[in-house]
């Protein structure tokens, strides 16, 4: 199986400061056929089910602000927001999709 | 909308079964691959089991191998898990998931219902 692994747990931004949430996989996400990374990061708020963010490693979903950014590729993977705003206080998870079963990383929280 | 709901969940005790269903609206449920994924009180997320977009084949964790099983019925854009010798460890909110890209399991979730919540408890 893949492991992902996340850094921090959690941490705590003021408004409008960067979050930073790293992940990595036991082994390379990259499909070398069409060099995609089969990674995603998801946002779950309290009470309520994931959400989809970014997947193959960058790509903003539709109506995602574009404070939220995801870069990296083979084993390490990062999630980045921009400008920190009350509503992006969440659990964030980052989770492989490159081969099954399709795991999750521990989740970081994220608090103002 | 895509819109999913889930429904079957409640108590039951150790070795008992019960049947989820997700009910899926909203988007062309038979040429998407869906996948089942738990989350346990205040833990993280547990992906299950995914059904390819025609039924025909399926993948499940093995933490529940032998034990859960999942199929879908296009006819009526609905998702099932049967889960059977529940344990106390399968207490989990579950959720059903759609896959992103069509036809194709290897793809993110882009899509998830509510939730409904099992608990195994005598």
């Amino acid at each position: 199986d893949i492991v992902m692994t996340q850094s921090p747990d959690s941490l705590a931004v003021s408004l409008g400061e960067r979050a930073t949430i790293n992940c990595k996989s036991s082994q390379s996400v990259l499909y070398n056929s069409n060099n995609k990374n089969y990674l995603s990061w998801y946002q779950q708020k309290s009470g309520q089910p994931p959400k989809l963010l970014i997947d193959w490693a960058s790509t903003r979903e539709s109506g995602v602000p574009d404070r939220f950014s995801g870069s990296g590729s083979g084993t390490n993977f990062t999630l980045t927001i921009s400008s920190l705003q009350a509503e992006d206080v969440a659990v964030y998870y980052c989770q492989q999709y490159y081969d099954t079963p399709f795991t999750f990383g521990p989740g970081t929280r994220v608090d103002i | 909308e895509v819109q999913m709901l889930e429904s079957g969940g409640g108590l039951v005790q150790p070795g008992g079964s019960l049947r989820l269903s997700c009910v899926a609206s909203g988007f062309a449920f038979s040429t998407f691959a869906m996948h089942w994924v738990r989350q346990a009180p205040g833990k993280g997320l547990e992906w299950v089991s995914e059904i390819s977009y025609g039924g025909r084949s399926t993948y499940t964790a093995d933490s529940v191998k032998g034990r859960f099983t999942t199929s879908r019925d296009n006819s009526k854009a609905t998702l099932y898990l049967q889960m059977s010798s529940l344990r106390a460890d399968d207490t989990a909110v579950y959720y059903c998931a759609k896959s992103a890209v069509a036809t194709t399991p290897w793809a993110a979730f882009d899509s998830w219902g509510q939730g409904t919540k099992v608990t195994v408890s005598s």
